[in-house]
């Protein structure tokens, strides 16, 4: 089947530094990707959705001036988080969905961010 | 509103059978998925039902009635790694996704 791969899988960093996440579809072109969070014990809580080309669609009460996502080509799309605190630590997943709009979503691994 | 809906957490005995329901409310209906994720993890994709019955895949199953909003999982021949949380999202008219909280599935021996 498709595969997304994530990286990294684990980050740690200091407070106030930013962090990139990659996601990248590696047989398929991925024409919409999502951003996950995911707190323990929690469900999945989308963050964004972002079509190649264009801008990142937000849900709302996510900062998209912390949570900057780019979604330059069909196979790749990136979050940083921006002068990352504490309570940014999570699980943070992205998934991706070829031209079909009913197409199975796949995801990628997961990066557990953790934030000293 | 759209909504989902699904236990929070089952109980089971290994080599049992357990079904996990959920009902959805969604502004449009363009199918259901369903998907396991053990902890730490991400989701790993289980099955997609659009249409109504059930789709039988090896230990796993998957029912949908779209007249009433409700589908169900089915586990057969429970083994201890099935012990996951089970993830139920419909897709709306705007082919968005809408997740429910998910299943916390214990497997006991």
């Amino acid at each position: 089947g498709a595969v997304v791969s994530q990286h990294p899988s684990w980050v740690i960093c200091k407070s106030g530094t930013s962090v990139k996440i990659e996601c990248r579809s590696l047989d398929f072109q991925a024409t919409t990707m999502f951003w996950y969070r995911q707190f323990p014990k929690q469900s999945l809580m989308l963050m964004a959705t972002s079509n190649e080309g264009s801008k990142a669609t937000y849900e709302q009460g996510v900062e998209k001036d912390k949570f900057l996502i780019n979604h330059a080509s069909l196979t790749l799309s990136t979050l940083t988080v921006t002068s990352a605190h504490p309570e940014d630590s999570s699980f943070y997943i992205c998934s991706a969905r070829g031209g079909q709009e009913t197409g199975e979503l796949f995801f990628g691994e997961g990066s557990r961010l953790t934030v000293l | 509103g759209q909504n989902i809906d699904q236990p929070t957490e089952m109980t089971a005995t290994e080599g049992a059978i357990v079904q996990i329901n959920c009902t959805y409310q969604t502004s449009g209906f363009n199918g259901l998925f369903w998907y396991q994720q053990h902890a730490g993890e991400a989701p790993t994709f289980l099955s997609y039902n659009v249409l109504d019955g059930l789709e039988e895949k090896g230990r796993f199953s998957s029912f949908l009635s779209r007249s009433k909003g409700y589908s169900y999982l089915l586990l057969k021949e429970l083994q201890m790694k099935d012990s996951a949380s089970y993830l139920c999202a419909a897709i709306d008219s705007n082919y968005q996704l809408i997740w429910g909280a998910g299943t916390k599935l214990i497997i006991k021996p």
